[in-house]
């Protein structure tokens, strides 16, 4: 049975870092892209970023390029994201999902997710 | 990045009623387009891949068409459970983006 965990999330100061850890179980992490997805409070999904299941490609949204670095522990099973220079509009829900289109590029098929953390920039 | 609008942004139906969603891109994605549902405090749910591919386990009442610029998502006939958010991405190039979301609402 497939499961995404995440953690890391809660209160944090504007300019400060966090990390996020997304422990996978159920399969062969290994084998498969992953993808970071956020929502902030009471708007829509952003796709945040993206890594191959080697970890070594990786995409970004505009908005957090430069800022966060997308990164993934094979022999922990786990996907992380560090997200630096916090900003009162990273505040979100972050989901962790997995992409299920085999390719080392990625694609937009995400069958399973996380439950999600919830991030909070503020002073 | 590309533009994903979708429209209307939100829309009030009754069960057993037929919806269509539409999602017009700023540019070609091919068919690289992807559908999700969303209801509050809960991870999206994959509907549709491949602009009209159904995801497995998802009813057949769902249905995606369209390629290039212009996509839909239909409904044939609204089940109680359905009354959520909706979701257009493309998958077509980073930064993928998703539409701003249709809210589905009972009337």
């Amino acid at each position: 049975q497939v499961h995404l965990v995440e953690s890391g999330g809660g209160v944090v100061q504007p300019g400060r870092s966090l990390r996020l850890s997304c422990a996978a179980s159920g399969f062969t992490f290994s084998s498969y892209a992953m993808h970071w997805v956020r929502q902030a409070p009471g708007k829509g999904l952003e796709w945040v970023a993206f890594i191959s299941y080697d970890g070594s490609n990786k995409y970004y949204a505009d908005s957090v390029k430069g800022q966060f670095i997308i990164s993934r522990d094979n022999s922990k099973n786990t996907l992380y994201v560090q997200m630096n220079s916090l900003r009162a509009e990273d505040t979100a829900v972050y989901y962790c999902a997995r992409d299920e289109a085999g390719d080392y590029n990625g694609s937009g098929k995400w069958v399973y997710w996380g439950q999600g953390t919830l991030v909070t920039v503020s002073s | 990045a590309i533009q994903m609008t979708q429209s209307p942004s939100s829309l009030s139906a009754s069960v057993g009623d037929r919806v269509t969603i539409t999602c017009r891109a700023s540019q070609g994605v091919r068919i690289d387009l992807a559908w999700y549902q969303q209801t509050p405090g809960k991870a999206p749910k994959l509907l549709i891949y491949g602009a009209s591919s159904l995801q497995s386990g998802v009813p057949s009442r769902f249905s995606g068409s369209g390629s290039g610029t212009d996509f839909t998502l239909t409904i044939s006939s609204l089940q109680p459970e359905d009354f959520a958010t909706y979701y257009c991405l493309q998958d077509f190039i980073y930064p993928f983006t998703f539409g701003q979301g249709t809210k589905l609402e009972i009337k």
